[in-house]
């Protein structure tokens, strides 16, 4: 069975800083991952997804992910944040067996002045 | 853009009494789903429907609760007999072509649950 891994629970950084999420995965399956946002107050958003393709994947509000096969790894990067950036991100994986999808326990950014 | 809305945004219910959930999936989507997000823990699956049947469901997911789509756009979760771990956000999502498709789940809002 596929597994969602988020080995920080809360990141601080300071604003227009670069920032860097980190998610494993495991899987014995072809997978599509995927990272949401959950702002306060708010339901889940999708930031971005990878189902194939370019292993570089861009998604809204200047959010990027890379996908790397061999260390298993989905990291979400952002070259500059901004406090409207504060929110629970969590990575998610599917595999091509079904069609649910496992969330990771989520990190929590957070952004200092 | 079409999203996906629930209702109540909150609600308090009793140890034991049964709770409701609804949820307006997006029109011409396929795929409904349940998670839940006990407060401060990741968010779970609970059941996946589609084809007017349950397609894959969790561990959490017992006979307590139940899901069904009693026309052609309200989605709902139903708990039978509610117990105070059944306290947490449960969000409806829906997919057009299942995830592994070009379109991802779409999630509401949430129902936060308290259950006292």
């Amino acid at each position: 069975a596929q597994s969602v891994t988020q080995l920080d629970s809360q990141v601080p950084v300071f604003e227009e800083a670069p920032v860097e999420l980190r998610c494993n995965y495991s899987s014995s399956v072809s997978v599509y991952l995927f990272w949401y946002v959950q702002y306060p107050n708010q339901g889940l958003q999708l930031l971005l997804k990878y189902l194939s393709g370019s292993t570089l994947v861009k998604g809204i509000n200047g959010f990027e992910a890379e996908f790397n096969k061999s260390q298993t790894s989905f990291h979400l990067r952002k070259p500059s944040v901004h406090i409207s950036d504060t929110a629970e991100y969590f990575c998610a994986v599917s595999d091509s067996r079904d069609d649910k999808i496992i969330f990771g326990k989520g990190t929590r950014l957070h952004i200092l002045p | 853009e079409p999203e996906v809305t629930q209702t109540p945004s909150h609600q308090v219910t009793q140890m034991g009494q049964e709770v409701i959930l609804r949820c307006v999936p997006i029109s011409n989507h396929l795929y409904f789903y349940w998670y839940r997000q006990i407060l401060g823990q990741k968010v779970e699956f609970l059941v996946s429907f589609y084809n007017n049947e349950i397609s894959e469901k969790s561990e959490i997911f017992d006979d307590q609760f139940s899901v069904e789509r009693p026309d052609g756009s309200n989605f709902t979760l139903k708990i039978r007999s509610t117990k105070l771990e059944d306290s947490a956000m449960y969000f409806c999502a829906s997919s057009e072509l299942g995830p592994e498709g070009n379109s991802p789940l779409h999630f509401g809002n949430g129902t936060r649950l308290t259950v006292t």
